[in-house]
């Protein structure tokens, strides 16, 4: 089941502007971890962020994380074309370690 | 030149016929998947698998079937009870975890056409 929802499903931004998606869920996570889909490719890990941890950095994406909220954010700064793709959050419930993927958001960097 | 490799890219298939995706991965992880992706769509779990010669079905597991003789294979069969088998069809390894999740490692996905 698709426990991961993010939002907004599309954005569009100029090349420089920084990018945010959100990911919300619904039960209790071991993890939140964020991947991206170049078209018709396969996922790319990006970043992984505990329930006990509130932030994470890695190079130009910052993720968030917000148990009480049961949601998360991910950052984008300074954003590339490079950058185009769709981005997907995935949670795994505690003692568990399948995955559940949201539907996406599907980022555009316009040059 | 570690990673996971999937083929082929593009598969076309007549309704009622099974078909075979392969799924090979030289990174020496206990845990493999098959997740199934429709357009527009997140990913939803098929059938994975902790170790050789177990497995368990995932969401969606109707219609498919799955082998796992070897560490490094996971091959996903689309028998022809599976009523909609268009899709892009992607799998996946990790480090085996007893209870944690860890990140997934994919393959490049394989594009079924069934007509």
């Amino acid at each position: 089941s698709q426990q991961g929802e993010e939002d907004p499903q599309a954005l569009s931004i100029q090349e420089g502007e920084n990018a945010t998606m959100n990911c919300s869920y619904k039960t209790s996570i071991n993890n939140l971890q964020w991947y991206r889909q170049n078209s018709g490719r396969g996922l790319v890990h990006l970043i992984l962020i505990r329930s006990n941890e509130r932030e994470k950095h890695s190079g130009r994406l910052r993720v968030t994380l917000d148990t009480s909220k049961k949601s998360s954010s991910l950052l984008i700064t300074a954003s590339r074309a490079a950058d185009t793709a769709s981005y997907f959050c995935a949670t795994s419930p505690p003692d568990d370690y399948k995955l559940s993927f949201g539907a996406g958001t599907t980022v555009t960097v316009r040059a | 030149d570690g990673g996971i490799t999937q083929s082929p890219k593009y598969l076309f298939r007549k309704e009622g016929q099974n078909v075979t995706l392969s799924c090979e991965q030289n990174l020496n992880h206990d845990a493999m998947y098959w997740y199934r992706q429709d357009p527009g769509q997140g990913l939803r779990l098929i059938y994975y698998s902790q170790i050789v010669n177990d497995f368990q079905k995932g969401d969606i597991a109707e219609g498919y079937s799955v082998s796992r003789e070897k560490k490094e294979s996971f091959p996903l069969t689309v028998t022809s009870a599976q009523k909609n088998p268009t899709a892009f069809y992607l799998c996946a390894s990790s480090v085996r975890t007893g209870g944690t999740s860890y990140e997934q490692y994919f393959g490049p996905g394989t594009r079924l056409t069934v007509t």
